[in-house]
């Protein structure tokens, strides 16, 4: 069966410090990969979505960037973070069509 | 992708069958409706999906009108642990964006003892 990975599960960084969250993947090949972020009280927003390694789509202009180094690794990014960064962060895969996402359990980061 | 219309929050009493409504009636023919829930601090969790039949599997039903323009979600025997809340969203797949998920707010269904 497939499943989700991502760490840390919290985490706490200071403004102007670099962010790496991983996410893999294990059970399936060549899957569609989603980063997610969800603000305090707020529905979630796509922020990064990948069809294969190497391809990233961005979905909204920000302080982020999105790398897939391998088939089933997702990595989320910052050389410096920013307070409006904090949130709650979730990676997600499927297969194509109109298959259903499947959710990792997150990562809370905090910017102090 | 289609809006979707939930209500903010339903109570529900345990043991009884909580029924979860959604408006999408802008939805288009290759639209799927795909219902979530997110419990506290959790990652969303994948209920039922369904184009125009109703659909049901060992978690949930789900109803769609013959229209398609409104569905519910329903859970036939509510426990305190199906207290989230509950996502109703409108897709189709469109390969150069991956089909894309949007979220609205949702209902919180609180289950009640």
């Amino acid at each position: 069966s497939q499943t989700i990975h991502q760490w840390p599960a919290t985490l706490v960084q200071p403004v102007g410090s670099p962010l790496s969250l991983e996410c893999t993947v294990e059970g399936t090949s060549n899957p569609n990969l989603y980063w997610y972020r969800q603000a305090a009280g707020r529905g979630l927003q796509l922020l990064f979505y990948s069809v294969g390694i190497g391809q990233i789509s961005s979905e909204v202009p920000q302080n982020l960037s999105a790398s897939r180094p391998q088939d089933r690794q997702f990595i989320l990014s910052s050389k410096k973070l920013l307070l409006s960064d904090s949130g709650f962060y979730l990676c997600a895969w499927s297969v194509e069509g109109n298959q259903p996402q499947h959710f990792g359990d997150g990562t809370r980061l905090s910017i102090l | 992708d289609a809006k979707t219309t939930q209500p903010p929050s339903m109570d529900c009493a345990e043991g009884r069958a909580a029924n979860l409504p959604c408006n999408h009636s802008t939805i288009s023919g290759n639209e799927y409706v795909y219902w979530y829930r997110q419990i506290h601090s959790q990652g969303p969790q994948y209920i039922i999906h369904g184009l125009k039949n109703n659909e049901t599997n060992e978690m949930a039903s789900l109803i769609i009108t013959e229209d398609r323009k409104s569905s519910t979600l329903i859970l036939p025997h509510a426990t305190l642990r199906d207290t989230a809340v509950y996502y109703c969203i409108v897709r189709t797949h469109n390969y150069n964006q991956g089909g894309k998920l949007i979220f609205g707010q949702g209902t919180e269904l609180s289950v009640k003892p």
